[in-house]
């Protein structure tokens, strides 16, 4: 356990569902990111939330779409998805301009079928 | 934009064996991380490193920002070792780019 939890960890969903990723750190961090990993490419930024405010979307699909109610939770909800944006969504949380790094999530696998 | 480019992108060593993993950008940067992913996906922040050397049992890093190049070195590797190694680095706040990582198998 590394203080960031996700859930639920593996997902299949159609292309019409709608689905949510949670992410949530007891660390005191302030700020949380959600990341995409897929296969043979690196780590993708999708976005950035400092003090419950987003700060950078890193031109995102629309049908991805983030909330951030409070420093300690993060959700990513998912609508008519794609097969291609099947992935590792990975959270992580840092205090303020990442000093002294990131803790991630263990991630949610996610396969859109 | 900015390139970070790992090397060897995959790696076998026997147990007990050392190793060095180098990450190279291509402009400056404030912030440099090294990640170790294990094989159920978890990501484990190893070294925040945006300059000298650190070390932490039996890794160690690395970091010449003025020559734009960090290195990781593994020594006395075990099993567990294995999985992919991502450095990170940013010249922005937040906004860290991973580089492709380095696939490290030990084996028994």
């Amino acid at each position: 356990e590394t203080g960031v939890t996700q859930t639920p960890r593996h997902l299949v969903m159609g292309m019409t569902n709608k689905k949510s990723l949670k992410c949530e750190q007891h660390l005191g961090h302030n700020a949380m990111y959600w990341y995409k990993q897929s296969a043979k490419k690196p780590l993708e930024l999708m976005f950035v939330y400092n003090f419950k405010e987003q700060t950078e979307n890193n031109s995102v699909p629309s049908r991805f779409s983030p909330e951030c109610p409070n420093s300690s939770h993060l959700f990513l909800h998912l609508h008519t998805l794609q097969p291609e944006d099947s992935a590792l969504y990975l959270c992580a949380s840092s205090r303020l301009g990442g000093a002294d790094g990131y803790t991630f999530g263990s991630g949610t696998r996610l396969t859109v079928v | 934009g900015i390139q970070v480019e790992q090397s060897p992108p995959d790696l076998i060593l026997q147990e007990g064996a050392n190793s060095t993993l180098r990450c190279n950008f291509s402009d400056s940067v404030n912030n440099l991380q090294w990640f170790h992913q294990n094989p159920w996906g978890q990501l484990i922040n190893l070294f925040y490193i945006p300059s000298g050397t650190k070390q932490n049992g039996r890794l160690s890093a690395t970091t010449v920002a003025t020559e734009r190049y960090s290195l990781l070195y593994i020594s006395s590797s075990q099993t567990t070792d294995s999985g992919v190694y991502f450095c990170a680095v940013s010249f922005v706040p937040y906004k860290y780019i991973f580089g492709t990582g380095t696939r490290l198998k030990v084996l028994a």
